[in-house]
């Protein structure tokens, strides 16, 4: 079955790094586009960021465009998101996310159980 | 950006009741459009795709519709497991946005 592994949160100060990973199982990796959605204390989804199956493109919010970086290694079956520039209101619980579909314009099918990032000093 | 706006944001339902959430896109999204259950503590779930696309294992109570701005989501006859905060999204044209969900409640 599908398995989706956050890890990598933690608390750390405004404007440091922090780098998330999620380790995915139970499916053809490579096939599909990975997704990476927050959602801050008592509020609502916010779409992060997408990346291909292949890691040939890459999409982000305004929100952290420029600060994040979405990456995927293939060969390790693992997702990451670098965030950079950290401030305050990315403090948010982070889940990974795989398209339901392979090759196919498709939803979010699957998510990860999350990992909580708290930004603050 | 697409924005994406649902309403109500909070409904309170009795169990058998017929809930419908509206779900309205800033620009057509043609039927791009996904529902979500979200319970406490827990990752969302999906339930429809593609406006109205029931996802495997989802009870046929849940039922979608709509295409171009205009969507809904109904729930035929609100069971004790449906109480939770559902959240319309559009996967348009390289653009990925959620609504701000609406919290059923129990009445």
């Amino acid at each position: 079955q599908v398995q989706l592994v956050e890890s990598g949160g933690g608390v750390v100060q405004p404007g440091r790094s922090l780098r998330l990973s999620c380790a995915a199982s139970g499916f053809t990796f490579r096939s599909y586009a990975m997704h990476w959605v927050r959602q801050a204390p008592g509020k609502g989804l916010e779409w992060v960021a997408v990346i291909w199956y292949d890691g040939t493109d890459k999409f982000y919010a305004d929100s952290v465009k420029g600060r994040f970086l979405i990456s995927r290694d293939n060969s390790k079956n693992t997702l990451y998101l670098q965030m950079n520039s950290l401030r305050a209101e990315d403090t948010a619980i982070y889940y990974c996310a795989r398209d339901l579909r392979f090759l196919e314009w498709s939803p979010l099918g699957f998510w990860g159980q999350g990992t909580l990032v708290t930004v603050s000093s | 950006d697409i924005q994406m706006t649902q309403s109500p944001s909070t409904l309170s339902a009795s169990v058998g009741d017929r809930v419908t959430i509206t779900c309205r896109a800033s620009q057509s999204i043609s039927g791009w459009l996904a529902w979500y259950q979200q319970k406490p503590g827990k990752a969302p779930k999906l339930l429809i795709y593609k406006a109205s696309i029931l996802e495997s294992g989802v009870p046929s109570r849940f039922s979608g519709s709509g295409s171009g701005t205009e969507f809904t989501l109904t729930i035929s006859s609100l069971q004790p497991d449906d109480f939770a905060t559902y959240y319309c999204q559009q996967y348009n044209n390289y653009s990925w946005t959620f609504g701000q969900g609406t919290k059923v409640e129990i009445k």
